[in-house]
């Protein structure tokens, strides 16, 4: 039973534009929120967190979203920049859903032409 | 500061036989945690270890196994190899409070023939 879900596996931005991935969660126990970044063959890299008490948190070109009644979170990349070609994961975390571990979704590969 | 290391990156072992991965966390940080990544089941917990304790393990058989040294290195350790173990195995390393960031390793690639 997958408890974080990342229903698009791939998607294709233009450069300059936004990309926006999403995620989806079921365990209402989560309460922490991450996104990291992974190229092949490397480990991930973390990018952007957001707690439960927040809507919303920003950092430089990223921005996360979150929806706590809709169980559903988003990354916003603006603009896009071919660098940022990675597959991304959502991965979440509580204090009552497993204690310190991470579960994360199947991860979206986003793919930015120039 | 240095990042989380891991050793080795690449390993082939054969079928039956046992393998231990190395990690050091970032300095500073007590926690670690293992996962591995195939391509059907992405990303999954094994276990995390906290001033050598074992604070929570995820759903792996007992054949995978770890441990935390005083210094915060951690290994794990899998006996009886199958070819199904072959993953890429990754260590992240945190402060330890929960609900705080993991910096992962680059991983190691064990391929089991």
């Amino acid at each position: 039973d997958q408890q974080v879900k990342q229903n698009s596996p791939s998607l294709s931005v233009q450069e300059g534009r936004i990309s926006i991935l999403n995620c989806d969660y079921t365990n209402s126990m989560f309460d922490y929120f991450l996104w990291y970044k992974k190229y092949p063959a490397e480990g991930p890299t973390f990018l952007i967190s957001i707690s439960s008490i927040k809507d919303k948190n920003e950092d430089g070109r990223f921005t996360v979203f979150l929806n706590k009644s809709a169980k559903h979170l988003s990354l916003h990349i603006v603009p896009s920049q071919p660098g940022d070609s990675a597959v991304y994961f959502c991965a979440a975390t509580g204090s009552g859903a497993g204690s310190y571990q991470l579960t994360f979704g199947k991860g979206t590969k986003l793919s930015v032409i120039p | 500061k240095a990042g989380v290391t891991q050793t080795p990156r690449y390993l082939i072992k054969t079928r039956g036989q046992q393998v231990t991965l190395s990690c050091s966390p970032i300095s500073g940080h007590r926690s670690v945690s293992w996962y591995q990544q195939t391509p059907g089941q992405g990303l999954q917990f094994l276990f995390e270890y906290f001033s050598e304790t074992q604070r929570n393990k995820g759903n792996f058989p007992g054949r995978f196994s770890g441990r935390q040294f005083s210094n915060s290195r951690s290994e794990m350790n899998v006996s009886t190899l199958e070819l199904g173990d072959s993953a890429l195995y990754l260590c992240a390393s945190s402060g330890g409070g929960i609900n705080t960031e993991a910096f992962f390793g680059q991983g190691t690639r064990l391929t089991v023939v």
